[in-house]
Parts: structure tokens; sequence; C-alpha cells
């Protein structure tokens, strides 16, 4: 089973601010699938980056996903008061499909 | 874009089991698999499992491989997921999402609003 690492556990910024979300696998993610998901209180989970780098439906361009093999990097460009979130990584490329614990963006 | 209805909360008992349903609107259910997903109190997402729209091939994680039973009614758009002999720590929101008819190696892209499941004595 492929385990995810996020880092860091609380990420405390404030609106405006650049967001670094780290995403580490236990072994290489094969052929790019890997994906974030932002998740908030009372809400399902939302899609937010899929093969590691495309935006999905209707996310807007702040958003950005990158890396390759074991370590990946979800940035979020600058915070809008809507954004403040958990956020998860998850891997798609065998199966079990895990995801990392998770990054708390937080209200500084 | 899809619109998936999930049942209702339930609160249960330990060693029973439950039924959780998510119907599909707007689309056929044929043209889509469903993964179930849960979040436990205080923990993160664990993926359960997915199952096919299209010829309702399975694929379970292996934590509950023999406590879990996913299948899909295409007379209904309906998917369900039945988790039997319920543990307090059964206790979480269960989602269904939206993937790929054809494998469960693909990432969700459309959920429903969440099941609550209570598992207490």
């Amino acid at each position: 089973e492929l385990v995810l690492t996020q880092s860091p556990g609380t990420l405390s910024l404030s609106p405006g601010e650049r967001a670094t979300l780290s995403c580490r696998a236990s072994q290489s993610v094969s052929s790019s699938d890997l994906a974030w998901y932002q998740k908030k209180p009372g809400q399902a989970p939302r899609l937010l980056i899929y093969d590691v780098s495309r935006r999905a439906t209707g996310i807007p361009d702040r958003f950005s996903g990158s890396g390759s093999g074991t370590d990946f990097t979800l940035t979020i460009s600058r915070l809008e008061p809507e954004d403040f979130a958990v956020f998860y990584c998850q891997h798609y490329g065998s199966s079990p499909l895990t995801f990392g614990g998770g990054t708390k963006v937080e209200v500084k | 874009q899809v619109h998936l209805v999930q049942s209702g909360a339930v609160v249960t008992k330990p060693g029973a089991s439950v039924k959780v349903s998510c119907k599909a609107a707007g689309n056929t259910i044929a043209n889509h698999g469903f993964t179930w997903v849960r979040h436990a109190p205080g923990q993160g997402l664990e993926w359960m499992g997915w199952v096919s729209g299209y010829d309702g091939h399975t694929n379970y994680a292996q934590d509950v491989q023999d406590r879990i039973t996913m299948t899909t009614d295409t007379s209904t758009s309906t998917a369900f997921m039945e988790l039997r002999t319920l543990r307090s720590d059964d206790t979480a929101m269960y989602y269904c999402a939206t993937t790929s008819p054809y494998s469960p190696r693909n990432p969700s892209d459309f959920w429903g609003q969440g099941t609550m499941v209570i598992v207490s004595s």
C-alpha cells in the first residue's frame, strides 16, 4: 500500500498570502496519478487537481499542482477567504487508493 | 455534471448492518463508477472501494473487504454500499462520488452530500 505523508499538519496564513502544501509518497507514484481535494466542515470533498497538475472543472487558477515521483506540491498563489479548509492528496495509480493525512490551512 | 443524492442519517447498534444509497440524477449510471469514501470524526479521508455502474465490477479496501458489498441498480440509477457487523469505529460520514466506470484507478469528481452513520450501543 502506498502511503502519503502530508506536511505541514497545519498552515497558519493570512488572506492574500501564498500557501505551499507538501505530499510525499512512500514509493514512486505511477503515471502522474495524484489528486488534491479540498474539504470544508459540513461539506463533501471537492476535487481541485488531478493528474498532478490538471485543474478540475471550475477550479480557479490560483490553485496549482506540481511534482513527480514521490514529492508533490499544491500551491495556492493568493489565499482567498473561502480557501481556508483541509486539503488532502490522493494517489489513484493502484488499489488500494489512499489519501494523505491532510493539511489544515487556517486563518492566522 | 452529475448530481448525487444520498440517503439519510442512520443510528444503529454494534453488530448491525447499514445500507447507504446514492442516487444519480441527470445521467445514466452506466456511464459512471462509484467510489465510496468515509470520514470519521477527527480523522482523515478513507477510501473504501469502487463499483462500476457499467458492469458491476467491484474493488474493495482490504480493511473492510470481508464486511462490505457495493452494488448498483440501473433501473433506479442508484449505487449502494452495505457495511455489515458494524463497530463503533465505523461511525463516520460516508460519501459516494463518481469516477470512471472501467477502473477504480481514477480521481473522484462529483460527490454526494454524505450520509452520517453512528454506531452506538
